[in-house]
This record gives C-alpha cells, sequence and structure tokens, in this order.
C-alpha cells in the first residue's frame, strides 16, 4: 500500500514564483521526513528533512512545513529559478529504515 | 569510493534471461538499499541490509527477485527470468547507519527488457 501521497504530479511555475509540494502520511510512528531531489539520469539527493518536533524547517530558498496532527508535510521553494525544475520526491520513514516515498512531483520552472 | 557506484549503467536483456546488478556502497556504511523506479514513477523500495542483520525483504516483488550483500559492503540484486515489467531504473543507496542518517543515492542501472 501507498503509505506516502505526493501531490500534485506536476507542477509548472513561473521563475521567481513558489513551489508547493503536498504529501501525506499514514503511519503515525514515521519520525524522519525528507525530501528529494532528482535531475534527468541522476540518482535522488537529499534536499531538507525535518523531525515532527518542529513545525517548520528552512534552508535557503527551500522550506519545509510539517503538521504532525493532520500527517502532511510540504516542501516550498521560494524564488523558483530554472535550474530547480527537477523531480521531487518526499519520503517518510522510522529513523532511516525502510524509506518510503511519494510517487514524485515533476516541476518546471519556466524562465 | 567517493559515492555509490552501480553497475551496469545501462543493461538491455531478452526476456526470459537472468541479470545481476551490482551496488558498491559508500566506505563504512552499513546500510544499504535498493528501489526501483518505473518510468515517471516514484521509488519503490525493493529491500533493505543493514550490518549483519536479516535483511528486509519485504518490498521484493516476486521470487524471481533476490539480494545479497556479501561481507557487509558490496551488495547484488538479481532478477530471474526477466520480464518486459521489469524495466525499470533500479537504484541502490546507502547510509551510515539507522537513526535519520543520509542516504545517498547511485545514478542507478537502467534496465531494458525486450
Amino acid at each position: 500500500q501507498q503509505q506516502v501521497k505526493q501531490s500534485p504530479q506536476s507542477l509548472i511555475v513561473q521563475k521567481g514564483g513558489i513551489s508547493i509540494i503536498n504529501c501525506a502520511y499514514e503511519n503515525t510512528a514515521f519520525d524522519y521526513f525528507p525530501w528529494y531531489q532528482q535531475f534527468p539520469g541522476k540518482g535522488p539527493a537529499l534536499l531538507i528533512a525535518i523531525r515532527p518536533d518542529v513545525s517548520e524547517k528552512k534552508e535557503g530558498r527551500f522550506t519545509i512545513s510539517f503538521n504532525k496532527s493532520a500527517k502532511q508535510f510540504s516542501l516550498h521553494i521560494m524564488d523558483s529559478q530554472p535550474g530547480d525544475s527537477a523531480t521531487y520526491f518526499c519520503a517518510a520513514s522510522i529513523g532511516n529504515n525502510d524509506m518510503r516515498f511519494g510517487a514524485g512531483t515533476r516541476l518546471t520552472v519556466k524562465p | 569510493g567517493a559515492g555509490v557506484s552501480q553497475s551496469p549503467s545501462n543493461k538491455v536483456t531478452e526476456k526470459g534471461k537472468d541479470v545481476e546488478l551490482r551496488c558498491d556502497p559508500i566506505s563504512g556504511h552499513t546500510a544499504l538499499y535498493w528501489y526501483r523506479q518505473s518510468l515517471g514513477q516514484g521509488l519503490e523500495f525493493l529491500i533493505y541490509f543493514q550490518g549483519n542483520s536479516a535483511p528486509d525483504k519485504s518490498g521484493l516483488p516476486s521470487d524471481r527477485f533476490s539480494a545479497e550483500r556479501t561481507g557487509g559492503s558490496v551488495s547484488t540484486l538479481t532478477i530471474q527470468r526477466t520480464q518486459q515489467e521489469d524495466s525499470a531504473v533500479y537504484l541502490c543507496a546507502s547510509s551510515l547507519d539507522r537513526g535519520g542518517n543520509t542516504i545517498y543515492f547511485g545514478e542507478g542501472s537502467w534496465l531494458t527488457v525486450v
């Protein structure tokens, strides 16, 4: 069963805009929520991660918002740039064990 | 090595043949994962190795799939009697251990079954 549901499947944003990708999870035992970025022909790479003891984490233009009661978390990319065009995956795990990924969001940032 | 190394990077095989995909994790990483990514799809968990513990095989889609990890380092994913639906990118990843350490992915092995 899909333990992490991600939306939207694809997203087109103008340069300078805000990109928002959402994820929802079911297992309340999950305690680690990373986001991965994947460029074509490459493996996914860790972008930013959060634990459920905080509601928000910001690194540069990337912010994770976490809502424990709703079992949802989202990635916000501020001032989106064409170089941000990639596929983004949310994930959830207990510690680092058996990480479960969302289906991915293909982001296109138009110049 | 500097990163997770996978081979072959591309493999075309005939339906019914067996294939072996190799993963060389980052030196010192005790946790190793295999994922499958079908075209335009998400990452499907296949199997997880942690040190000397019994592997978590819960994601293997059928008994045609198997994996081993020798000496706690290199891992081989074997697909027997390949089918066209096995065509995908097989991604290997490793991490230092459990507990929220970063998982590092290789660039994948692109398998095409014709």
